[in-house]
């Protein structure tokens, strides 16, 4: 069974540009989630849908937003990029999205703002 | 704030000792914790969880400890490996049940 992968890997961009990220869950799994991790802040919670739906959001501005499409397949959006939003972002997947039921976690793409 | 807390950033054990991780939080609603680990440049893996029905849980070499009164749960690894290295991070579930609050991390290393 192929594990969840996250394309692009690394990414640089410069400050003002927006980026798209994007998640293929494992097969089965309607449930993904996305994350953030800095080494200050470690690793925080940016937003989870369920059948295309988004069922809950984290704490982060607007400029975060994510899509998921009808084969669970999910991306996020960072418009309007600054330097505090370089960061490894992870997605992970699940059955059906409660906690309950594991959550796996894919290699994550490194995001660089320069 | 930072409603779970691993206030130490790094650990180092030596080969066959114990690790003790350990972590709090803050926000009485959180009912399922989780551990996982982390190796550089992989996503987290799933170690081992507990409820908060209960206040221990083993898997192996692998022993969860749970004290609601404290609000404090400790990861005990025994024996401790060099393949234990990693980061640790110690997780709580909001309480719609559908994301995962993680601590900062403890980087634990295992010399043989």
């Amino acid at each position: 069974k192929a594990g969840v992968t996250q394309t692009p890997r690394y990414l640089i961009k410069t400050r003002g540009q927006q980026v798209t990220l994007s998640c293929s869950p494992i097969s089965g799994h309607r449930s993904v989630s996305w994350y953030q991790q800095t080494p200050g802040q470690g690793l925080q919670f940016l937003f989870e849908y369920f059948s295309e739906t988004q069922r809950n959001k984290g704490n982060f501005p607007g400029r975060f937003s994510g899509r998921q499409f009808s084969n669970s397949r999910s991306e996020m959006n960072v418009s309007t990029l600054e330097l505090g939003d370089s960061a490894l972002y992870l997605c992970a997947s699940s059955l059906s999205g409660t906690i309950y039921n594991e959550q796996f976690f894919g290699p994550g793409t490194r995001l660089t703002v320069l | 704030d930072q409603q779970v807390k691993q206030n130490s950033p790094s650990l180092s054990v030596q080969e066959g000792r114990i690790s003790i991780l350990n972590c709090d939080y803050t926000n009485s609603m959180f009912d399922y914790f989780l551990w996982y680990k982390k190796y550089p440049a992989e996503g987290p893996t799933f170690l081992i969880s507990i409820s908060s029905i209960k206040d221990k849980n083993e898997d192996g070499r692998f022993t969860v400890f749970l004290n609601k009164s404290a609000k404090h749960l400790s990861l005990h690894i025994v024996p401790s490996q060099p393949g234990d290295s990693a980061v640790y991070f110690c997780a709580a579930t909001n309480q719609a049940g559908t994301a995962l609050i993680f601590g900062k991390g403890t980087t634990l290393s295992v010399s043989s």
